[in-house]
């Protein structure tokens, strides 16, 4: 079974300073990653999707794969307060055709 | 963009009884899943399913049910509730292509007392 670990629990940023978050996966089965968001246990809104290794801009959102150290990060540019929010990370398990989810790391923006 | 709609948004339960948890999506995905959400925990796979008819047990199913009647309709079953299922509960729809994305509902607050 895939774990996922994310690092840190919870990151608190000055609005507009950059905010890095990472994960990392148990084993190099998946090559399929998602950064989500989630405002308040609310539902989950996909960011960014990567699928090889390298990065992937969404806009402020930037996601960086490295399969072989089994690594992939987001880092948000200029955020803000609105960005304040639970950041998961998910790695996708093409045998059973669903997704691994980390733990999450808390983000505060403040102004 | 896909809709998930889930219901209720919030439950409240006794022990012991039975509470079901209702999915709905409009978008014709094959593929719904059902995780919980605990601190400490972030979302665990408890069913899926692969289209009408299908279930599939996911990492956490012990202590729950699912059924997926229709395409659009999935749910999750407690048939004897207890307070260690109180939660967040996510419902989730998607496809499984080399882009798959999960659409998820808000979410169902569960609390077992």
């Amino acid at each position: 079974q895939q774990k996922v670990q994310q690092s840190p629990e919870s990151l608190t940023v000055s609005e507009g300073a950059m905010a890095s978050l990472n994960c990392t996966f148990s084993d190099g089965t998946s090559n399929n990653f998602r950064w989500y968001r989630q405002h308040s246990a609310k539902g989950l809104e996909v960011l960014v999707s990567i699928f090889s290794d390298g990065e992937k801009e969404e806009g402020r959102f930037t996601a960086h794969l490295n399969r072989a150290n089994l690594h992939v990060s987001l880092h948000i540019r200029e955020p803000q307060p609105s960005d304040s929010a639970v950041y998961l990370c998910a790695g996708l398990n093409t045998g059973y055709q669903n997704f691994y989810f980390g733990k999450g790391t808390s983000l505060t923006v403040i102004p | 963009e896909a809709a998930v709609t889930q219901s209720p948004r919030n439950k409240v339960a006794v022990t012991g009884g039975k509470v079901t948890l209702s999915c709905n999506q409009t978008n014709n995905h094959n593929n719904m899943y059902w995780y919980r959400q605990d601190t400490g925990h972030g979302l665990r796979l408890i069913h899926y399913s692969y289209g009408a008819g299908s279930t599939e047990k996911g990492d956490i199913p012990d202590g729950y049910k699912a059924s997926r009647p229709s395409q659009e309709n999935f749910s999750l079953i407690l048939e004897l509730a207890t307070p260690s299922q109180t939660s967040v509960y996510f419902c989730a729809s998607g496809d499984v292509t080399g882009c798959e994305r999960l659409f998820f509902g808000h979410g169902t607050k569960l609390s077992v007392l």
